[in-house]
């Protein structure tokens, strides 16, 4: 098994709602990423797990919050959006060579 | 400066054509570099990876790096309209069990068939 499994693809939430996006790998990876991607821009770190334990966190703002409950699975717990935050979320993972991104979930904020 | 420059493009090709996409950068601890294809509205699909200066070709498409002058590039073959996306330059460092990774803009890149 050689993907980052993503799930859902697509998710409309209300600014008041709570949300969680999920990722996936069985690659054996101990690096687990989210990137935040807009439109015609690369992607950009939010947060970076090594060996499930948080290593970066870019300054995100509150109303998102990683978890990594093991080595294979890492969530993101959406709170009290903005609009602004709709994007496209990524997931990667990493263990020595490559970089491998899962395809990624549509968020929009209404 | 940024660490990484990308020609934003976009760049528009014949079919059959020979695609160069090019990439500089000023960091010299950068170990690997990579080329990901993306497509519209989908999560970047590594196409290369290398972390010495030289060639790497995989099919029709080439990596190519010059540490000396901090320069990386791809070469796609008889690019073919499938090829049509968002091609994106990556550079990472490691650091202390992960990845430190650092992109360029993107060129975005059409074949007319």
């Amino acid at each position: 098994d050689t993907e980052v499994t993503q799930t859902p693809k697509h998710l409309v939430m209300g600014m008041t709602n709570k949300k969680s996006l999920k990722c996936e790998q069985h690659m054996g990876h101990r690096a687990m990423y989210w990137y935040k991607q807009k439109a015609k821009k690369p992607p950009e770190l939010m947060f970076v797990y090594s060996y499930e334990k948080l290593s970066i966190n870019e300054s995100v703002p509150s109303r998102f919050s990683p978890e990594c409950p093991n080595s294979s699975l890492l969530n993101l717990h959406l709170h009290a959006l903005q609009p602004e935050d709709s994007a496209l979320y990524l997931c990667a993972s990493s263990q020595g060579t490559g970089y491998t991104f899962g395809s990624g979930t549509r968020l929009t904020v209404v | 400066q940024k660490e990484v420059e990308q020609d934003p493009g976009p760049l528009s090709v014949p079919e059959g054509a020979i695609v160069s996409l090019n990439c500089t950068y000023s960091n010299s601890a950068f170990q690997y570099f990579m080329w990901y294809r993306q497509y519209s509205r989908k999560g970047p699909e590594l196409l290369m990876y290398t972390y010495s200066s030289g060639n790497k070709e995989d099919g029709r498409f080439t990596a190519q790096v010059d540490k000396s002058s901090k320069y990386i590039s791809l070469f796609i073959r008889d690019s073919q309209p499938s090829d049509s996306a968002t091609y994106l330059c990556a550079m990472s460092v490691n650091s202390g069990g992960y990845q430190k990774v650092t992109f360029g803009t993107g060129t975005k890149l059409q074949v007319i068939p």
